[in-house]
């Protein structure tokens, strides 16, 4: 199993410029999710999804959007970058919302 | 509301010496909660979790945590630190209902371990 997924692994865009983030995960795992994560602030729930075809905000959503046609894939879109969304996200997938998650390696996006 | 508080940012210990990683809760009802690991540029690592019953949980590479539900605290504790151990770990608690629950992260406390 080659588990949870991300691309790119850097990327860096220009104020404004929209982007997808890729996640994938070959565990057949219902939940997953999109996290930032910034120095002294931890991990920060932008959106996740509890199955295909479902999904909902976590606590920094804005400028951010997903979807999730199938089990395997969670892609994240940003719609127009800022420079406030310079980061390191992560996608985690997990059995069940709630439970023991598996996370993958990371983006790190820079917004100029 | 839920919330997670890692009160130390970096915690220094030297190699071959117990070490504490402390963790205080806050959440409605029964608490989950969870303890991750992250070596650098790398995604969290799961360590351990606890549901229920015996206070102190044992995870992998050596670590266990001690829930003590008087004092809202679930710290990680390791008897005997190594160099290896040195990274950046994460307390995580559970919350919401249903199919929809969450899990709400601390700020994450640096462990360096020195030689």
């Amino acid at each position: 199993n080659a588990g949870v997924t991300q691309t790119p692994k850097f990327q860096v865009l220009k104020t404004g410029q929209s982007m997808t983030l890729q996640c994938a995960q070959d565990m057949n795992h219902e939940y997953m999710s999109w996290y930032r994560q910034d120095p002294g602030m931890g991990l920060r729930l932008i959106h996740y999804s509890v199955g295909a075809g479902i999904t909902d905000q976590g606590e920094v959503p804005n400028g951010y959007n997903v979807s999730r046609s199938t089990t395997e894939d969670f892609p994240l879109r940003l719609l127009s970058a800022a420079p406030s969304q310079t980061s390191v996200y992560f996608c985690a997938s997990s059995i069940s919302g709630g439970n023991t998650q598996y996370f993958g390696p990371g983006t790190r996006l820079t917004v100029l | 509301a839920q919330s997670v508080a890692q009160p130390e940012d970096q915690v220094n210990v030297a190699e071959g010496n117990p070490l504490t990683v402390k963790c205080t809760y806050s959440v409605s009802g029964n608490p989950y909660l969870f303890w991750y690991v992250q070596y650098p540029n790398r995604g969290l690592q799961f360590l351990l979790k606890y549901i229920t019953g015996d206070n102190l949980v044992k995870g992998s590479y050596g670590f266990e945590a001690e829930f003590n539900k008087s004092q809202t605290s679930f710290h990680l504790k390791k008897p005997s630190a190594l160099v290896s151990d040195s990274a950046l770990y994460f307390c995580a608690v559970r919350w919401g209902s249903g199919g929809y629950q969450k899990v709400t992260f601390g700020t994450g406390t640096k462990l360096q371990v020195i030689p």
